[in-house]
């Protein structure tokens, strides 16, 4: 298995709703990533699990929560959400460790907030 | 801090044409990685290369070529007899050595679009 699964695909969610983005591998990558994605923009780190702690939170607002259960498992929870906050939202894994062998991506979930 | 710059936003070709993206980087470690990736409408992230900061030799897959300088900071891909398939955006990328989860820094994109 060299995928990696993301659910839901699509997500509408009002502002006062509270939703998960759930993303999950199964190659045994200890590096889990959650990027946001605006149209017309490159995506943008969010958060980085190494060895299933969180290690990178690049000022991420509080209304976006990530969880990592497991070391195949990735979570983010959504609270109080902003339409600004519509966008691709994309996961990745990588191996993890000094050596960098690439980083894989699901297919996202696009999300919007009305 | 690392950074790449994709200097072309839009680039159009007419089928069959060459056509270079160009990608010059920026970073502080003697050991870096770079990759290209594709992301068509659907939206998904296809990989296409990555390359080791101290393997500077240039790569062809098919129609796809890599050229890696290490003297220029650039990693630009060429694309050989171009196909409408080949229409999407093209994002470079960096990441640096580290021990835990390396931090993968996108340039802004290139958007190709190849005209039958």
């Amino acid at each position: 298995d060299t995928e990696v699964t993301q659910t839901p695909k699509h997500l509408v969610m009002g502002m006062t709703n509270k939703k998960s983005l759930k993303c999950e591998q199964h190659m045994g990558h200890r590096a889990m990533y959650w990027y946001k994605q605006k149209a017309k923009k490159p995506p943008e780190l969010m958060f980085v699990y190494s060895y299933e702690k969180l290690s990178i939170n690049e000022s991420v607002p509080s209304r976006f929560s990530p969880e990592c259960p497991n070391s195949s498992l990735l979570n983010l929870h959504l609270h109080a959400l902003q339409p600004e906050d519509s966008a691709l939202y994309l996961c990745a894994s990588s191996q993890g460790g000094r050596v960098n062998y690439g980083y894989t991506f699901g297919s996202g979930t696009r999300l919007t907030v009305v | 801090a690392q950074k790449v710059t994709q200097a072309q936003t839009e680039i159009s070709v007419v089928e069959k044409e060459d056509v270079t993206l160009d990608c010059v980087y920026e970073t502080r470690d003697t050991t870096y990685y770079l990759f290209w990736y594709k992301q068509p409408p659907s939206g998904e992230l296809v990989f296409l290369i990555r390359r080791n900061s101290f393997d500077e030799q240039n790569e062809i897959s098919g129609r796809y070529s890599w050229n890696f300088q290490k003297s220029t900071s650039s990693f630009n891909f060429t694309i050989t007899a171009s196909q409408v398939v080949d229409s999407a955006v093209y994002f470079c990328a960096l990441s640096e050595d580290l021990n835990q989860g390396g931090k993968l820094i996108f340039g802004q994109g290139t958007e190709l679009s190849v005209k039958p």
